[in-house]
């Protein structure tokens, strides 16, 4: 079982609508988590992080953990063609270690 | 504001040559640093990271070493490249918990 795992996609959303991106973790121990988005052909950036479990909103973004279930999801509001690219999930777990998941690809239509 | 830089952007070296690959870090002291590898569609691997000047972990046995020679400076090497050498190189360096990274070195081994 991979520590961190996303569907690799492609989600395909149309212009408008909510995107969203589940990503599973198997160390319960887990306590920090990680949304970034990487551009074809660019080095992935921060766009969310979220310690506790619930929501979090910043923008058209809003990031939901679930300790209990080890899940953490991203949910893109209104998405626009400029958010289409690979999100990837990250985690740290034990030994403090930042690990990734294989990322999802979106496209959004217009 | 903290800034980290990369170079070169894009390398092409044969089979067997030498690889020397730098990373800098500004706007911060006695960063934590990272290097990752990202193989064509796949996911980033941690290949090693550093806590302090001349501490260097490493995470995959492989042909790459990595130094750091000064505070603010990270470098990735290989007496001689492999053809699964190939991939996007970034260097990262730590924030509270999340990582920054670097624009990245796309390297081609032919």
């Amino acid at each position: 079982q991979k520590e961190v795992e996303q569907n690799s996609g492609p989600l395909s959303v149309p212009e408008g609508a909510i995107a969203s991106l589940n990503c599973t973790y198997s160390d319960r121990g887990s306590q920090s988590f990680f949304w970034y988005r990487q551009y074809s052909g660019k080095s992935p950036e921060l766009i969310m992080f979220i310690y506790s479990n619930g929501d979090k909103e910043d923008g058209r973004f809003t990031a939901q953990l679930n300790k209990a279930s080890q899940y953490v999801s991203l949910l893109i509001r209104d998405s626009q063609p400029s958010d289409s690219a690979t999100y990837l999930c990250a985690v740290i777990a034990a030994g403090n270690k930042l690990t990734f998941g294989g990322g999802t690809r979106v496209l959004v239509k217009p | 504001s903290q800034t980290i830089h990369q170079w070169p952007a894009t390398l092409v070296q044969p089979v067997g040559s030498p690889l020397s690959l730098e990373c800098t870090v500004e706007g911060t002291s006695n960063p934590n640093l990272y290097w990752y590898r990202q193989a064509a569609g796949r996911g980033l691997q941690l290949l090693f990271y550093s806590v302090g000047i001349g501490q260097i972990s490493s995470e995959v046995p492989q042909n790459l070493s990595a130094s750091r020679p000064q505070d603010r400076q990270f470098i990735l090497s290989s007496k001689k490249l492999l053809l699964s050498d190939s991939g996007f190189y970034l260097c990262a360096f730590r924030g509270t918990y999340e990582q920054y990274f670097g624009p990245g070195t796309r390297l081609t081994v032919t």
